[in-house]
């Protein structure tokens, strides 16, 4: 089986200070990994995904993950956070030997102050 | 312009009725996906189908319904055996081969009234 966990349920951070929001997974083939992000009453707009090559991905909005295969983790990082990143975060995971089913994690709600 | 489109926005039922919501996509994605979102639960799988005329149950199937007559429309009917049908429905659709992205539509939300 699949499963995505966010450890943090939120995220505070100063605006123009680094954001990172954690996540790790755990499937049974090679994973798709996904970010996404939910504005308030509104769908979910995807930011970056990892599938082969370099651990390092970037993505929208500034944006960029991180893949560490021993680690099981991918882990979301911007590096100067501004007030309107403040959203709901999601990883997600998406296992090609599981009929392409996509997994996602709690969420990561992130504030950042002005 | 292309896009996967949801409606109604918000809808309202009573104790006991079934309702229908609609899941229009003109990508041309082969698969598509039903989630409920709950607060502090993130989302959660209900059907999925990936060809025409055939879908498979998620993890939370049970008081839903399905069907994939057609490439671009997955509509969901939530039934009357569905105990606590309150939620933010998300409707997503990708192509079926390959690594590519999965896209949400806007959602839907139900109240039990």
């Amino acid at each position: 089986a699949q499963s995505v966990a966010q450890p943090e349920d939120q995220v505070k951070v100063a605006e123009g200070n680094p954001l990172t929001v954690k996540c790790t997974y755990s499937v049974s083939g090679n994973p798709y990994l996904f970010w996404y992000v939910q504005y308030p009453n509104r769908g979910l707009q995807f930011l970056l995904k990892y599938i082969t090559g370099d651990n390092l991905v970037k993505g929208s909005y500034g944006f960029e993950a991180e893949f560490n295969k021993s680690q099981t983790s991918f882990h979301l990082k911007k590096p100067s956070a501004l007030v309107s990143d403040s959203a709901l975060y999601f990883c997600a995971v998406r296992d090609i030997s599981n009929d392409y089913k996509l997994s996602f994690g709690a969420g990561t709600t992130v504030t950042v102050r002005a | 312009d292309g896009g996967i489109t949801q409606s109604p926005k918000y809808l309202f039922r009573k104790e006991g009725q079934n309702v229908t919501l609609s899941c229009e996509q003109n990508l041309n994605h082969d698969a598509m996906y039903w989630y409920r979102q709950d607060p502090g639960q993130g989302l959660r799988l209900i059907y999925y189908s990936q060809i025409v005329n055939d879908f498979q149950k998620g993890d939370i199937a049970e008081g839903y319904s399905v069907s994939r007559e057609k490439k671009e429309s997955f509509p969901l009917t939530v039934t009357s055996a569905q105990k606590n049908p309150t939620a933010f429905y998300l409707c997503a659709s990708t192509l079926r081969e390959g690594e590519n992205t999965i896209y949400f539509g806007e959602g839907s939300w139900l109240t039990v009234v």
